[in-house]
């Protein structure tokens, strides 16, 4: 029961520097999320993917890029990390055809430090 | 756009008593889903319950129980019995049941409260 998975869990940077976020999901999920979680703001959206080739911007885009690689991969990628973006990251995905399944299953996130 | 609002940032409770997280919502739609997350220190987000907008009568998953008052755009979640184990961080999230083609819905989360069990 793999469910989301999120790599690495933990990861320091320079500013500048670039990395990718990796997230893989093993339930033949359509869409795919990434979320910030920063203190006393919840979870906002960085990214989502509603199928294997398209992805959106949702509400914090500027500084990322993502790619959805296939059904299963949706990763995040940072170019030129800043401090503004330490962070923990979620990845998340969801099944949108069925409207009984009205929920999100998440990673167990990456905390990330742009020194 | 939708907002959530959490307006109390820590709450505690004593173990085996009852305790109410609040939240509050703004949206012009009428047709929607709410969701309380639970975030362990372990950092996963959990769900806890889920309540759709056009149903009246209020989700229950064992202990825990929303009291939905759409009129009032309110979402509260309470806990009876408390346990250690409840202890975490608590979000309130919304989302659309509008779904246009080709789209992905979008969760839109409160800040969080974060609850502690005293034994």
């Amino acid at each position: 029961n793999a469910g989301v998975t999120q790599t690495p869990k933990f990861q320091v940077l320079k500013t500048g520097q670039s990395m990718t976020l990796q997230c893989a999901q093993d339930m033949n999920h359509n869409s795919m999320y990434w979320y910030r979680q920063d203190p006393g703001m919840g979870l906002r959206l960085i990214y989502y993917s509603a199928s294997e080739g398209t992805t959106d911007k949702g509400e914090v885009p500027n500084g990322y890029n993502v790619s959805r690689l296939n059904k299963r991969e949706f990763s995040l990628r940072l170019e030129s990390a800043a401090p503004s973006q330490t962070s923990v990251y979620f990845c998340a995905s969801s099944e949108e055809a069925t409207f009984l399944l009205q929920k999100l299953f998440f990673g167990s996130g990456t905390q990330l430090s742009v020194l | 756009a939708q907002t959530v609002t959490q307006s109390q940032p820590e709450m505690s409770v004593q173990e085996a008593e009852t305790v109410t997280l609040s939240c509050t919502y703004d949206t012009s739609e009428s047709d929607y889903y709410l969701f309380w997350y639970k975030q362990p220190p372990s950092r996963q987000m959990i769900l806890v319950i889920r309540q759709e907008a056009y149903k009246q009568q209020n989700a229950t998953e064992n202990r825990f129980s929303v009291n939905f008052q759409k009129a009032a755009k309110s979402f509260s979640l309470k806990i009876s019995d408390s346990q250690l184990g409840d202890a975490a961080m608590y979000f309130c999230a919304y989302r659309s049941a509008l779904h246009p083609p080709g789209s992905a819905r979008q969760l839109t989360f409160g800040s969080g409260t974060q609850l502690t069990v005293l034994p």
